[in-house]
């Protein structure tokens, strides 16, 4: 089945500084979803972007489906963004039948 | 925007006794509701896929006679672990798909499960 791999796993931050979160997946997908979970759990939908460039705030995404990789953007870092983000994408096109990816842990340090 | 409520969000029980998780639909019909389950420190990995009026597809490896789901409305899916273990202590989220998709999934907030 498709793989999803994420980089890197643990990132630690300085309050402002910027970082790039990497998603590659190893077959084709016509979709893809960037999650933030926080410390409590919450799962919290970023960026539904099955192929190109997004942005919401301090947030960017990018999305290279024929190279099979998306790239999350987190500008300006604060203490919230701190937790775990998945990239998802479904196995089989045209589903929801989203497989999560191996996740990032982002500390952010105040 | 789709609203998806889970409950309860905690739950402690004793081993071999059953639990039900509950996860809405509060503002959308969810034709498919989804069950992932995630140990500490690792990723989401999915249960089931349940479709209102008609039985669950359990992933291969979970056991449909220990999860047992029921999707009885296009507002409501449930989660019950039975006779519940040790072993069964996680952190169960639900996710829904509703109209209209292009915003593709919407989660609940999870329910952290311990059996002790």
């Amino acid at each position: 089945g498709i793989q999803v791999e994420q980089s890197p796993p643990d990132l630690i931050l300085q309050e402002g500084a910027n970082s790039t979160l990497r998603c590659n997946f190893s077959d084709s997908v016509n979709n893809l979803q960037w999650f933030h979970q926080n410390p409590w759990g919450q799962l919290i939908n970023l960026f539904y972007i099955p192929s190109g460039t997004k942005q919401n705030g301090r947030l960017s995404a990018t999305t290279v489906a024929t190279e099979r990789y998306s790239l999350l953007y987190i500008s300006s870092s604060q203490t919230t963004d701190s937790g775990v983000y998945f990239c998802a994408v479904p196995p089989v096109s045209g589903t929801y039948k989203y497989i999560f990816g191996t996740g990032t842990r982002l500390k952010v340090l105040a | 925007g789709a609203v998806v409520s889970q409950h309860p969000s905690r739950v402690i029980c004793k081993s071999g006794t059953s639990v039900k998780i509950e996860c809405r639909s509060l503002d959308f019909q969810a034709t498919t509701m989804f069950w992932y389950r995630q140990f500490p420190k690792q990723s989401l990995m999915l249960m089931a896929t349940s479709n209102e009026g008609s039985k669950a597809t359990y992933e291969q490896g979970v056991e449909k006679d220990k999860f047992l789901i029921n999707h009885a409305s296009l507002t409501l899916s449930t989660l019950t672990v039975t006779s519940a273990h040790p072993e069964d202590s996680s952190f169960y989220i639900c996710s829904a798909k509703g109209q209209p998709t292009n915003y593709g999934y919407t989660f609940g907030s999870g329910t952290r499960l311990t059996v002790v």
